[in-house]
């Protein structure tokens, strides 16, 4: 079954740190590039980031660039977004999202989402 | 950025309905566009991409086209399953962008 689950969501102060986690099934993780979406509450969805199957070309949205960094571990079919600098503009649900492009450094769109996690930044 | 936009922004159609959203890009998009469903509560789901491939298991009475700037999506025969906010997306130039969704109500 291909899938890819979030994790790492929860309440933070502002100006903390948080780490999500994708972990990815089913699917060949290492030649898949990953993308995060944010919808704020009652919002409609906010492309956050991409990143290639080999982590070497990462793209950020203006609104958390220099503040939010992707990485991932090919070995672990996992993949990380480190959110620096929070802010109550970044409460949101995250979901991870495979992209569905099959050819490298080109990026389409995402064909398999996760359930998403939620994102509280509150004082 | 290329902006998306999407009409209506809500609407409310009976069973067996004809539904159209329209969904247009601030410039030349060529046919770099996906559809997806939103189901309240759920995670968004794609139905179509490069504007008028349907997904694969996604139901037939779904479809779009369009290319350029001006899309359109259609459900030709609204079922209750269908109750969901539904999004463009572009995908010419990153960051990626979305429409701002039209949420499909049932009468």
């Amino acid at each position: 079954q291909v899938q890819v689950v979030e994790s790492g969501g929860g309440v933070v102060q502002p100006g903390r740190s948080l780490r999500l986690s994708c972990a990815a099934s089913g699917f060949t993780f290492s030649t898949s590039a990953i993308n995060w979406v944010r919808q704020a509450p009652g919002k409609g969805l906010e492309w956050v980031a991409v990143m290639s199957h080999d982590g070497i070309n990462n793209y950020y949205a203006d609104s958390v660039k220099g503040r939010f960094t992707m990485s991932r571990d090919n070995s672990k079919n996992t993949l990380y977004l480190q959110m620096n600098s929070l802010s109550a503009e970044d409460t949101a649900v995250y979901f991870c999202a495979k992209d569905r492009s099959l050819k490298r450094g080109y990026f389409y769109g995402m064909d398999v989402w996760g359930q998403g996690t939620t994102v509280t930044v509150s004082s | 950025d290329i902006q998306m936009t999407q009409s209506p922004s809500s609407l409310s159609s009976s069973i067996g309905d004809r539904v159209t959203i329209t969904c247009q890009a601030s410039q030349d998009i060529k046919k770099y566009l996906n559809w997806y469903q939103q189901i309240p509560g759920k995670a968004p789901k794609l139905l179509i991409h490069d504007a008028s491939t349907l997904e694969t298991g996604v139901p037939s009475r779904f479809s779009g086209s369009g290319s350029g700037t001006d899309f359109t999506f259609t459900i030709s025969s609204l079922q209750p399953e269908d109750l969901a906010t539904y999004y463009c997306q572009q995908f010419d130039k990153l960051p990626f962008t979305f429409g701002p969704g039209t949420k499909v109500e049932i009468k």
